[in-house]
């Protein structure tokens, strides 16, 4: 059980175009549902925090605006990068919280690479 | 604050050794302490967590030990294997606040 897929597994963009990651929670209703970014050799950063029907909490130096995430219902978050430029190219993973319980369980994450 | 301190950055242990990371936090506030191990290409995967009612948890060759008056706390692999080669995280959040905070990581490396 707690299962966290994460579609697509890796993607290639152009420049200046936008590419949607979906996440989805296969056998529990999440609550919360996280974003994050990780890059080589490094620890995970929280990109933001989304509760189902309402609006995402972004961190501190994460600009909403490029990084739309829609948690649609207790079982899919999506994340939108628009305009993607090369610095965005980065390993993209998501997790979920079940609901009433603390633990978070991650996606096998998406490798974005934008040439 | 909201630190949590993880160390040894790497470690290579001997196939069948013990190998042993360690945390260290600030925030009182904390009660939930899970580590995750990640493998390269791949999400975090939930290994094993504590709350601090107990000292000590163990599953299969995975022990987490808890000592709460110290803030600290650590992951024991026993009869490590080189399949246990991976990065592993320690991470730390409260009861009503469901983000993590993870410490940086420590890449193990277990020689065949």
């Amino acid at each position: 059980g707690a299962v966290v897929s994460q579609h697509p597994s890796w993607v290639i963009c152009k420049s200046g175009t936008s590419v949607k990651i979906e996440c989805r929670s296969l056998d529990f209703q999440a609550t919360t549902m996280f974003w994050y970014r990780q890059f080589p050799k490094q620890s995970l950063m929280l990109m933001a925090t989304s509760n189902e029907g309402s609006k995402a909490t972004y961190e501190q130096g994460v600009e909403k605006d490029k990084f739309l995430i829609n948690h649609a219902s207790l079982t899919l978050s999506t994340l939108t990068v628009t305009s993607a430029h090369p610095e965005d190219s980065s390993f993209y993973i998501c997790s979920a919280n079940p609901r009433g319980g603390y633990e978070q369980y991650f996606g096998p994450g998406t490798r974005l690479t934008v040439t | 604050q909201q630190q949590v301190k993880q160390s040894p950055q790497s470690l290579i242990v001997q196939k069948g050794g013990i190998s042993i990371i360690n945390c260290a936090y600030e925030n009182t506030a904390f009660d939930y302490f899970p580590w995750y191990q990640q493998f390269p290409g791949k999400g975090p995967a939930l290994l094993i967590a504590i709350r601090p009612d107990v000292s000590e948890k163990k599953e299969g060759r995975f022990t987490i030990s808890f000592n709460k008056s110290a803030k600290q706390f650590s992951l024991h692999i026993m009869d490590s294997q080189p399949g246990d080669s991976a990065t592993y995280f320690c991470a730390a959040t409260f009861s009503g606040y469901s983000t993590l905070t993870f410490g940086k990581g420590t890449m193990l490396l277990v020689s065949p």
